[in-house]
Order: structure tokens, then sequence, then C-alpha cells
């Protein structure tokens, strides 16, 4: 289940089963979204971007969803497997400026 | 391709004490951050810098200075160390003006000042 605290938002979910994180972004003028992975005791990855004219992007067992009207952004991970446990962030940006606003992500842990 | 190098992985700073966390990249990107990374939450920019000889504030600059004298390397400069300064601190790069504004993350230098 997912769990919101002090500490990052969680989700555990067991390999195999379809992960879905989510993500709430502040600007209405962000036009350019990006899903990055952290591993532990590493610098983040890119792992999927989306631009505000479109609502879904896929890639490799992966897919990015756009909710405009919401602010609302999702990444689903088809077929989760240990490796995918890591802490998810989302990152806005506008005005075509690619500097980056970080969400505060959330920690997905996979069981075998 | 080493891609984004920062130096030193872990320091241990006293209250007061200055020091200089170095980042090299060699992908010729012109786009250069700094972010803080504090336990539990997202990464704050603290300087951003468009190309040699520019850079600007981001987020939480203070306490901070950076310049970037060459593409390659752009240090950043902690002068009077504080506990808040307690953190993981990423070096980034872009390549602005590519159809994509994915940064490629150094490893993350672990600075504590006690």
């Amino acid at each position: 289940g997912e769990s919101v605290g002090l500490h990052l938002p969680t989700l555990s979910v067991q390999e195999g089963d379809n992960s879905i994180i989510n993500c709430a972004y502040s600007n209405s003028a962000s036009d350019y979204f990006i899903w990055y992975k952290q591993e532990s005791g590493k610098g983040p990855q890119f792992i999927i971007d989306i631009r505000s004219n479109m609502d879904k992007r896929q890639g490799q067992r992966v897919t990015v969803l756009l909710n405009k009207t919401v602010k609302h952004l999702s990444l689903q991970i088809a077929a989760t497997q240990p490796g995918d446990s890591a802490v998810y962030f989302c990152a806005e940006t506008f005005g075509g400026s690619y500097i980056p606003t970080f969400g505060r992500g959330t920690s997905l842990i996979v069981h075998p | 391709n080493a891609g984004v190098t920062q130096t030193p992985k872990f320091r241990i700073l006293k209250i007061g004490q200055s020091m200089t966390l170095q980042c090299t990249q060699d992908m010729n990107h012109n786009y250069m951050y700094w972010y803080r990374q504090d336990p539990g939450m997202g990464l704050k920019l603290i300087y951003y810098s468009v190309g040699a000889g520019i850079t600007d504030k981001g987020e939480v600059p203070n306490g901070y200075n950076v310049s970037r004298s060459t593409t390659e390397d752009f240090p950043l400069r902690l002068e009077l160390a504080a506990p808040s300064q307690t953190s993981v601190y990423f070096c980034a790069s872009s390549r602005q003006g590519a159809n994509t504004g994915e940064l490629f993350f150094g490893e993350g230098s672990r600075l504590t000042v006690l």
C-alpha cells in the first residue's frame, strides 16, 4: 500500500505486479515533465519524459500519464522486478527552461 | 565517457570551516546544476549555469558560491559551514537545445557539518 508521513511515501508491491507511482505537480504553467529513478547511494537517472501536449507516453516497461486538468502525473511500471526498487521522482519545468523542479519522491519496494 | 564526476564522495567539516565540492563533466554539456538532497526530501536547486562565465541562483543559494570558468567544471564553495548544510550534494549537467531536458547526475557528495 501507499503511506504518507514524515518519511517518503512508500509503495510496496510483489514481484510481477504492475506499479503505479503518482505525482501531483505544482505549476499549472509547467510544460515538460520527467521521471527519475534513484537507487540507494546513487544519483538520479532519467527514465522517461513527456511534454504537456501529450497525455501518454510509453517506454520499455514504463508508461507515463499526464492529466493537466488536475495537475497529476503517474508512472506505471509493468511486471515490476526487484531491480525496480528505488526512489522515484517526478520533475517539472516550464517556459522551455529545462531547469527542473523536483517533487519529494516515492519509495518503491518490490518484494520477491 | 566518465559522465559527471564529483569529488569528494564523503567529507566531515567543523562549523565555520570552508570547502569546495568539485564537479566535472566530459559530455560538453552547456548547462550544469548543483542540487542538495536532505533525508526523505526531493532535490533542491542551489545554483545553475547555462554556460562558461554565467551562473544564477536557484531555490536555496544562501551559504554557497559557484563559478564556471570552463564548460567542464562547476565547483560549489561553502564558505562558513553550518550544521544546516549537512546534506547530500548532487551535480548534474544537460545539453540545452537537444530535444530533451534529461539531466545527467553525478554519484553525489555526502557532507556532514559538526
